[in-house]
């Protein structure tokens, strides 16, 4: 299957700091890439949608200013989490899909592949 | 009441055992159901999907989708401690973006 990492896996960082964070798709081009944050035994929760070359688009409560995404290429998007306090600190995932939202066909499914995630911890 | 339920366990087995893990929702207008599987730590990996009501088999796993009842059942045979992960249910509407909604996730625990 298709493999998407993030980097890093894990940062620790002082409040009021800034934290980058990279997702990569390997071997595809991603038209679409979504950001995750998943906080302990609780879902998935989507934060935004980009697609490449374009502004993101955020899901409601998501401060568009504070979660700063850059979808730069096919096959690089970005998260920064401006002046982070400790209740950002969760596991931040995203994942990342080939072309538009439709199914291929009556069957088929177009699937996002997920990244492994970044744990951030907020000091 | 959240779109779509999923008890967090954590559910406990023996080796071998069927394992049944469960969702509910309540957008009738949902159309695809996928199972995720996460372990500690890791990004959630598809398991197998279902487009509209019925059942799916992949090897020890079946999934089935009760949309009358708005329900959806994964099924794991012959449980084995590498089993052991959080599945998460997801589903998604027939039309417009495809992102899909995600339960909350069963914890599962297959113990030798």
């Amino acid at each position: 299957g298709a493999v998407v990492s993030q980097h890093p896996s894990w940062v620790i960082c002082k409040s009021g700091t800034s934290v980058k964070i990279e997702c990569r798709s390997l071997d595809f081009q991603a038209t679409t890439m979504f950001w995750y944050r998943q906080f302990p035994k609780q879902s998935l929760m989507l934060m935004a949608t980009s697609n490449e070359g374009s502004k993101a688009t955020y899901e409601q409560g998501v401060e568009k200013d504070k979660f700063l995404i850059n979808h730069a290429s096919l096959t690089l998007s970005t998260l920064t989490v401006t002046s982070a306090h400790p209740e950002d600190s969760s596991f931040y995932i995203c994942s990342a899909r080939v072309g538009g939202g439709g199914p291929h066909g009556t069957s088929g499914y177009n699937e996002q592949f997920f990244g492994p995630g970044t744990r951030l911890t907020v000091l | 009441q959240k779109e779509v339920e999923q008890d967090p366990g954590p559910l406990s087995v023996p080796e071998g055992a069927i394992v049944s893990l469960n969702c509910t929702y309540s957008n009738s207008a949902f159309q695809y159901f996928m199972w995720y599987r996460q372990y500690s730590r890791k990004g959630p990996e598809l398991l197998m999907y279902t487009y509209s009501s019925g059942n799916k088999e992949d090897g020890r796993f079946t999934a089935q989708v009760d949309k009358s009842s708005k329900y959806i059942s994964l099924f794991i045979r012959d449980s084995q401690p590498s089993d052991s992960a959080t599945y998460l249910c997801a589903m998604t509407l027939s039309g417009g973006s495809y992102i899909p909604t995600f339960g909350r996730g069963t914890s599962l625990i297959v113990h030798p």
